[in-house]
């Protein structure tokens, strides 16, 4: 299994363009989630699917971002306009079906897009 | 507000001693605790959890013990390695709910 798939690795670009971030989920896998990373605030949660349908977005910062996720196989986060506060590193992690309600909450990420806006 | 809690950035142990590693939270809903591990350039992994039923899982070299009257968790590394050397988050989870709290890391360093 190539794990989460996640491009581009490393993204510079200037305020005010628009950035899109791309996901491949674990094939199988009914959730995905979109994480940022900052010093300050560790992981956040920005949002995430269930079986392609957005079920909490409550942690996208603005309406500058927004996710879809058109199929089972592929998701987007877009920042437009870009500004230097987005900087940091963004995750896409998916996780599949709880079997049961104890079944491990585990999450498997992807290794990460680095974003500097200038 | 963080809800979760990593309260040392980072931590020095010398190789083959204990590593202690630790997190607070303050939401008393949290019944599911993980621990993951993450390397420069890579994503973080799965690396142990607990349920609130339980005071302790142990895995190996890794153990998590949860005291829910303080709310506080913390993983213990006997013997500690050189390949520990990580950033450790811990993350907490409510009722099943599907979204995870992440604390902000702690850098472990092991010194040869």
């Amino acid at each position: 299994d190539a794990g989460v798939i996640q491009s581009p690795r490393h993204e510079v670009t200037e305020m005010g363009q628009e950035v899109t971030l791309r996901c491949k989920p674990i094939s199988g896998h009914d959730y995905l989630f979109w994480y940022r990373q900052t010093m300050m605030r560790g992981l956040e949660l920005l949002i995430y699917f269930n079986n392609n349908v957005p079920i909490d977005d409550s942690g996208m910062p603005e309406d500058r971002f927004s996710a879809k996720m058109p199929n089972a196989s592929f998701s987007t986060l877009k920042i437009q306009p870009s500004e230097p506060r987005d900087s940091a590193v963004y995750f896409c992690a998916s996780r599949p079906r709880r079997r049961s309600s104890r079944d491990t909450d585990t999450q498997y990420f992807g290794p990460g897009t680095r974003l500097t806006v200038l | 507000d963080q809800q979760v809690k990593q309260n040392s950035p980072s931590l020095s142990v010398q190789e083959g001693r204990i590593s202690i590693l630790n997190c607070d939270y303050t939401n008393s809903m949290f019944d599911y605790f993980l621990w993951y591990k993450k390397y420069p350039a890579e994503g973080p992994t799965f690396l142990i959890s607990i349920s609130s039923i339980k005071d302790k899982n142990e895995d190996g070299r890794f153990t998590v013990f949860l005291n829910k009257s303080a709310k506080h968790l913390s993983l213990h590394i006997v013997p500690s390695q050189p390949g520990d050397s990580a950033v450790y988050f811990c993350a907490a989870s409510a009722g099943g709910n599907e979204k995870l709290t992440f604390g902000t890391g702690t850098r472990l360093t092991i010194i040869p």
